[in-house]
């Protein structure tokens, strides 16, 4: 079975600078996915970033980038020039290559407050 | 394209009573799952749907269950209510690896 962990329960920044948030997981898989997910306050989940395991370049959207280290099995996002409209819950995610394409685990995720 | 679309966004149950929510996925997503996110136990795959079929189950009791219709769109239905079944239910549509959220019907059981 998979497990996902974000032992980071809260972060804060401030506007402007950088945070990264981490995520490690546990798999026997070869074939995977890993996302990042953003939860505004009482709003919709939104998609922020994927990573395909199989490819070895760190994917980049915008001021979201991440740093995957497959045989660490760690998946961290980092936020460039926090925005006080970054402040949400952030949930790393992991999905199976191959079959289903809907059963994502997540890790409990991790509060972020971006500060003025 | 719009959006996963989910109704109703709030309910109100008491103990015992049957319940059912539906999605409708984006346009021309054949894959629907749903998901229950409590404050406890985080976000719990329920089940995914593919082509009118169940694709995939989670971990939850015999009394969530749920089907697709041939338009893709998904209903789940929670029978004999209790009180943990107090949740945000969420539904995802997907395709080629990514799923994109709906809003979420929040359950209230009292």
């Amino acid at each position: 079975a998979q497990t996902v962990t974000q032992s980071q329960p809260e972060m804060s920044v401030q506007e402007a600078e950088t945070v990264t948030l981490s995520c490690t997981y546990d798999t026997s898989e070869n074939n995977y996915y890993l996302f990042w997910y953003k939860q505004p306050p009482s709003r919709q989940m939104i998609l922020v970033i994927r990573q395909e395991a199989y490819k070895q370049q760190n994917a980049t959207e915008n001021r979201f980038s991440v740093n995957f280290q497959k045989a660490a099995k760690s998946f961290s996002l980092k936020i460039s020039d926090s925005q006080l409209g970054d402040t949400a819950m952030y949930f790393c995610a992991f999905m199976k290559r191959g079959g289903s394409q809907g059963n994502l685990i997540f890790g409990k995720g991790t509060k972020l407050s971006v500060k003025p | 394209k719009a959006g996963v679309t989910q109704t109703p966004r709030y309910l109100i149950k008491t103990r015992g009573q049957q319940v059912t929510l539906s999605c409708s996925p984006i346009s021309g997503h054949r894959s629907v799952s749903w998901y229950q996110q409590t404050p406890g136990q985080g976000l719990q795959f329920l089940f995914e749907y593919f082509s009118e079929t169940q694709r995939n189950k989670g971990n939850f009791p015999g009394r969530f269950s749920g089907r697709q219709f041939s338009n893709s769109r998904s209903e789940m239905n929670v029978s004999t209510l209790e009180l943990g079944d107090s949740a945000l239910y969420l539904c995802a549509s997907g395709e080629n690896y990514e799923q994109y959220f709906g809003p979420g019907t929040r359950l209230t059981v009292t």
